[in-house]
């Protein structure tokens, strides 16, 4: 499809285990975004890709958190040593501008990875 | 810490019914956008309000923008059962960072 996709879809883990979160953005765009939902919430910012550059990882919560996108398309959302904390959904979002200006920073999501840690 | 507040948290109304929330938030913005979530998907883009605009509307969704206030509505007009979601502010303070308020949960009841 043309869409964000995420995948997997549903991901359960052992605390202490590592897990990766994969998103395929909508071809050809520029940005790329990752958020965590918890329950109930609205989308936290974690981090935003300008093609292959993390131009900010402000929002990731610790060091366990890492995130790549080494060819400036597909993104890997990397979370080592998992803690039940970090039980939400994982959401990517791209668009196609590389500015906040405008209407090029509309974002585009994926259903999201809903992460849980027992 | 998120940059902004939906009110009311829930909604619930009749089908037929307008359906009004709020979104306030806390610095200046270069435009401010509401989306929708549908439980269990990810969020749509609804509609996008420039700093220099006070009104929108788009189909059946008209939104307002005060920025002395620092505040957004949206209005969803004949409200639908297919309207049911959570729907979310979101603004971009500076560059491509967004940041989305809490939600409010709009229930419409057929």
């Amino acid at each position: 499809g043309a869409g964000v996709s995420q995948s997997p879809r549903y991901k359960v883990a052992k605390r202490g285990q590592d897990v990766a979160l994969r998103c395929d953005p909508i071809s050809g765009h520029v940005s790329l975004f990752w958020y965590q939902q918890a329950l109930g919430q609205g989308p936290e910012f974690l981090t935003y890709f300008q093609n292959e550059a993390q131009l900010d990882k402000s929002g990731l919560p610790s060091d366990r958190f890492f995130a790549e996108r080494p060819e400036g398309s597909v993104s890997t959302l990397k979370i080592q040593r998992t803690q039940q904390e970090d039980s939400a959904v994982y959401l990517c979002a791209s668009s196609s501008g590389a500015s906040g200006r405008g209407a090029k920073n509309i974002q585009y999501f994926g259903a999201g990875t809903r992460l849980s840690v027992l | 810490s998120q940059q902004g507040e939906e009110d009311p948290q829930a909604l619930s109304i009749q089908e037929g019914e307008n359906a009004t929330m709020n979104c306030s938030y806390k610095t200046s913005i270069n435009n401010l956008q509401w989306y929708r979530q549908n439980s269990g998907r990810g969020l749509v883009h609804l509609i996008l309000i420039r700093s220099n605009e006070r009104e929108k509307h788009s189909g059946r969704l008209r939104v307002t923008l005060d920025t002395s206030k620092k505040s957004s509505s949206l209005l969803i007009t004949a409200s639908r059962a297919a309207d049911t979601a959570s729907y979310f502010c979101a603004t971009t303070p500076t560059g491509n960072q967004f940041y989305f308020g809490t939600g409010t949960s709009l229930t419409v009841i057929p």
